[in-house]
């Protein structure tokens, strides 16, 4: 079945705590991207990446890292998480950019 | 840069009442645009997207869009809608090519039995 995944689902973690969001895409897209989702706001985007070894900025990139060392998989890594960042984060992936982008079903973080 | 605005937080409607989800954009070029939706506790869905050609878009579950240029809309529609159509839907929008996409705020429906 052609599918996103993230892990974790949910995540409780405290301040300064290291944590990493895996996402991986079985599709053989080149495009993927991540967001987070606040009420009110809509989606805004984090990372994308166009390509392995390629990433770049999107509207919101403060406090976030990503990396793509193989094509499939994109992880989300916040260094040192903040309560700014307790937000519902989506994980999507394309063949191309701007072609329709399929998401993973979310990851749900409290940064205590 | 590009934006898109969905000017209603909420939208209700009695089951099987026609469905309207009002998108303006604004944009660099011609513009890809797409409808999302989002079930509770689940990612988003892709409904239809609009790129070129017919300004009607039919796409899933009986759900069609209007691309208008002139006054840049692109509004969601359904003739007859459901209980089950209640969800949260977001119009998104990029520039031709463009690896960037904008996602409005979304708009809650929710359809009354």
């Amino acid at each position: 079945e052609a599918q996103v995944t993230q892990n974790p689902r949910y995540l409780i973690t405290v301040t300064g705590k290291k944590l990493t969001v895996t996402c991986s895409q079985n599709m053989n897209h080149e495009y993927m991207s991540w967001y987070r989702q606040d009420p009110g706001l809509g989606l805004r985007q984090i990372y994308y990446s166009m390509n392995v070894e390629v990433t770049d900025k999107g509207d919101v990139p403060e406090g976030y890292k990503v990396s793509r060392k193989e094509k499939r998989n994109f992880p989300l890594i916040l260094e040192s998480p903040s309560p700014n960042q307790t937000s519902l984060y989506f994980c999507a992936s394309s063949l191309l950019p701007g072609e329709t982008q399929y998401f993973g079903p979310g990851t749900r973080l409290l940064v205590l | 840069a590009q934006s898109v605005a969905q000017p209603e937080d909420q939208v209700n409607v009695a089951e099987g009442n026609p469905l309207t989800v009002k998108c303006t954009y604004s944009v660099s070029g011609n513009p890809y645009l797409f409808w999302y939706v989002q079930y509770p506790n689940r990612g988003l869905q892709f409904l239809l997207k609009y790129i070129t050609g017919d300004n009607l878009v039919k796409g899933s579950y009986g759900f069609e869009a209007e691309f208008n240029k002139s006054q840049t809309s692109f509004h969601l529609k359904k003739p007859s809608a459901l209980v089950s159509d209640s969800a949260l839907y977001f119009c998104a929008v990029s520039p031709y090519g463009n690896n960037r996409l904008a996602f409005g705020k979304g708009n809650q429906v929710v359809v009354i039995p």
